[in-house]
């Protein structure tokens, strides 16, 4: 298996713009992270998935953030509109389950809103 | 809270020891993990802890589980340059929740 697999790697919007990342889990893991970190607030929880159901959105900051996961090989995180201080990486992780195994992370998406 | 804290910077010699610190808030967490993230990389999980173990040692690292103050550590043996990263703790209830992490610098 090649990995969780994040794209874009780099993103770079303006203001006010539309930002959809994705993620591809491991095949076979149920649970799905998706983390944000920034140097002032380090590594967040936004919101995790077991078996395609969001259980824990509480992270997510504002109606501007959604994510969604269609099925069990993919997940998107959207930002609409982005602002600038919604820069920061993104990443997305998923485990076989949740809280009891490991969990693998993506490379992560460097969001950069200007 | 679901804080879990760490010191945010370590700098040791390289072939010291490091020993790295955490706090964690979540009493029913039945893992404990040690992550290290490398720049420009996504986080790597080096280590974990059952909640009912009060040690683990796999080469150079030991993980040491204080349950009743809820301090989880990580010492490094012998460390090296490359062993320079963020290491996070997180723990594992039911969400993987991490901490602040710590930057670990190691100098000749």
């Amino acid at each position: 298996d090649a990995g969780v697999i994040q794209s874009p790697r780099h993103e770079v919007t303006e203001m006010g713009q539309e930002v959809t990342l994705r993620c591809k889990p491991i095949s076979g893991h149920n649970s799905l992270f998706w983390y944000r970190q920034t140097m002032m607030r380090g590594l967040e929880l936004l919101i995790y998935f077991n078996n395609n159901v969001p259980i824990d959105d509480s992270g997510m900051p504002e109606d501007r953030f959604s994510a969604k996961m269609p099925n069990a090989s993919f997940s998107t995180l959207k930002i609409q509109p982005s602002e600038p201080r919604d820069s920061a990486v993104y990443f997305c992780a998923s485990s076989f389950e949740q809280g009891r195994t490991e969990a693998f992370f993506g490379q992560g998406t460097r969001l950069t809103v200007v | 809270g679901e804080d879990v804290e760490q010191s945010l910077f370590l700098s040791v010699r390289e072939g010291d020891s490091s020993v790295i610190n955490c706090t964690y808030t979540d009493s029913s967490s039945t893992y404990l993990y040690w992550y290290k993230q490398e720049p420009g990389a996504g986080l790597q999980l080096l280590t974990y802890i059952f909640s009912n173990m009060d040690m683990k040692q796999d080469q150079r690292l030991t993980v040491l589980l204080n349950k009743k103050d809820k301090h989880l550590s990580l010492r490094i043996a012998d460390t090296q340059t490359g062993d320079s990263a963020i290491y996070f703790c997180a723990e594992a209830a039911n969400k993987l929740i991490f901490g602040t992490g710590t930057r670990l610098q190691v100098f000749p």
